[in-house]
C-alpha cells in the first residue's frame, strides 16, 4: 500500500522558515516524480512544486519560486520542502503528492496534509 | 499560465440525479485534463486522468470527456458518497493549474 506520511509544519511568523517532510513507503520511491500541492483554508488546490526521480530537475509555482526549495533523498525515501521568507499568503495545508506516471504531473497518491500557519 | 474555469461553482442535486460539471481551459490542453474529488476534511482523490481514463477503483458512474479547451465530468447516478467538491487540473503546461472547484451538495 502506498503511504505518504508527512511531518513538519506548524505556526511561524512572517519572514520565518519551515521545513516539511514526507516519508514514502509501499512503492519504489526513486521511480516516481514527487511534488507538493497546497490548499489555503476554505480555498481550492494550488500546485507548489515537483521534481524528477533523480531530483535534478525541479519546477516551482511562480508564487513560491526563490523562496521554497523542493528536494528528495532517494536513499531515505523522503521528500522535503524547505520554505523560507514565509508570508501570510503561504498559510495552507500542504500535501505531499506522487506523480502517477513519469512526468505526467497528475497525482494519484496524496499525503494527509500538514497545516502551515504564517502569523503576522 | 493556463487558467482553468469550472462551472458551476456549486450545485444542488439528489441521489440518483445525473450531474455534469464543466471545465474550460484558457488555451488548448489537448487531453491533459484530470479530475479530483475531495470530501470535507479529506485528501483529494484522483478520479479521471487524460480527460477520460478512469483511475483504478473509481466507480464507472464517473465519466470524463472533452478535448482541447472544453471538458466535462459526469456522474451518471449520484450516490450519497459522491457529495464532495470536484476539481479539474491541467497537466499540459507548467505551471500546473487547478480549477476553482465545484461543490456538489444536497
Amino acid at each position: 500500500e502506498v503511504q505518504l506520511v508527512q511531518s513538519g509544519g506548524g505556526l511561524v511568523q512572517v519572514g520565518g522558515s519551515l521545513r516539511l517532510s514526507c516519508a514514502a513507503s509501499g512503492f519504489i520511491f526513486s521511480d516516481y516524480w514527487m511534488g507538493w500541492v497546497r490548499q489555503a483554508p476554505g480555498k481550492g488546490l494550488e500546485w507548489v512544486a515537483n521534481l524528477r526521480q533523480d531530483g535534478n530537475d525541479k519546477f516551482y509555482a511562480d508564487s513560491v519560486k526563490g523562496r521554497f526549495t523542493i528536494s528528495r533523498d532517494n536513499a531515505r525515501n523522503s521528500l522535503l520542502l524547505q520554505m523560507n521568507s514565509l508570508s501570510v499568503e503561504d498559510t495552507a495545508v500542504y500535501y505531499c503528492v506522487r506523480d502517477k506516471v513519469v512526468g505526467a504531473s497528475l497525482f494519484d497518491s496524496w499525503g494527509r496534509g500538514t497545516l502551515v500557519t504564517v502569523s503576522s | 499560465d493556463i487558467q482553468m474555469t469550472q462551472s458551476p461553482s456549486s450545485l444542488s442535486a439528489s441521489v440518483g440525479d445525473r450531474v455534469t460539471i464543466t471545465c474550460r481551459a484558457s488555451r488548448n490542453i489537448i487531453g491533459f485534463l484530470n479530475w479530483y474529488q475531495q470530501k470535507p476534511g479529506k485528501t483529494p482523490n484522483l478520479l479521471i486522468y487524460g480527460a477520460s481514463t478512469l483511475q483504478s477503483g473509481v466507480p464507472s458512474r464517473f465519466t470524463g470527456s472533452g478535448s482541447g479547451t472544453d471538458f466535462t465530468l459526469t456522474i451518471s447516478s449520484l450516490q450519497p458518497e459522491d457529495f464532495a467538491t470536484y476539481y479539474c487540473q491541467q497537466s499540459h503546461t507548467a505551471p500546473l493549474t487547478f480549477g476553482g472547484g465545484t461543490k456538489v451538495e444536497s
